[in-house]
């Protein structure tokens, strides 16, 4: 399967803990993207990373969240002291220069 | 970033076409129209997009309207796979290329 992959699928972890997520692209996609989506809602953007360099963030992107992508492969997303509301599905997704954008399946948090 | 308009919901039954409406009447020159969708508990799926031209995949059609103000995604034949959320995005291709979601339609597939 060549598609965008997410590890772990699931995460649950007590409110204050620190947890961080991998995703990895479609190996020749230089642009990622994380997004995240609460129930209900479609997904909201969170930063992008072109090739090794983060070009953007949202202002969603608190301090207490962030996001790598050494060597421009796989990247990482970090969330530091966890809240209830940090509770949601983190996506990952890649793209090429033009075309569409692939998303994983996705790591679901939960806070409680 | 420019905004789509997109019926909350709609139904359909199994083997039957589904037009899915989009309208989006501040789109600009740059900006291409992109359909995903998202199954229960799945990252959404890219269907198809285009800029002025129709455009057919193995999945959908996607036809769009001479004055690019409003879209169909065209399914020719639903099947219960196709109950999904259904988002029409609107996407610059200069620059980061971010999506911006709304809340969709769901589409409903009666067998």
């Amino acid at each position: 399967d060549t598609g965008v992959s997410q590890d772990p699928r699931h995460k649950i972890t007590k409110r204050g803990q620190n947890v961080t997520f991998r995703c990895d692209p479609i190996s020749e996609h230089n642009r990622l993207y994380w997004y995240r989506q609460t129930l209900g809602q479609g997904p909201e953007f969170l930063t992008y990373f072109q090739n090794e360099a983060q070009l953007e963030k949202s202002r969603l992107l608190s301090d207490r969240f962030s996001a790598e992508r050494p060597k421009g492969s796989f990247s990482t997303l970090e969330i530091q002291r966890t809240e209830q509301g940090d509770s949601a599905m983190y996506l990952c997704a890649s793209s090429p220069w033009t075309g569409g954008t692939f998303f994983g399946p996705g790591t679901r948090l939960t806070v409680t | 970033d420019a905004k789509t308009t997109q019926p909350n919901s709609m139904e359909s039954n199994e083997e039957e076409p589904v037009h899915l409406p989009c309208n989006h009447s501040t789109i600009s020159g740059t900006d291409y129209i992109h359909w995903y969708r998202q199954l229960p508990s799945q990252g959404p799926e890219y269907v198809i997009h285009g800029l002025t031209s129709n455009v057919n995949n193995r999945m959908a059609s996607l036809a769009i309207a001479e004055d690019r103000k409003s879209s169909t995604l065209i399914l020719h034949r639903a099947t219960l796979r196709d109950a999904a959320v259904y988002y029409c995005i609107l996407r610059d291709n200069t620059g980061f290329q971010k999506l911006v979601f709304g809340t969709g339609t769901r589409l409903l597939v009666s067998p």
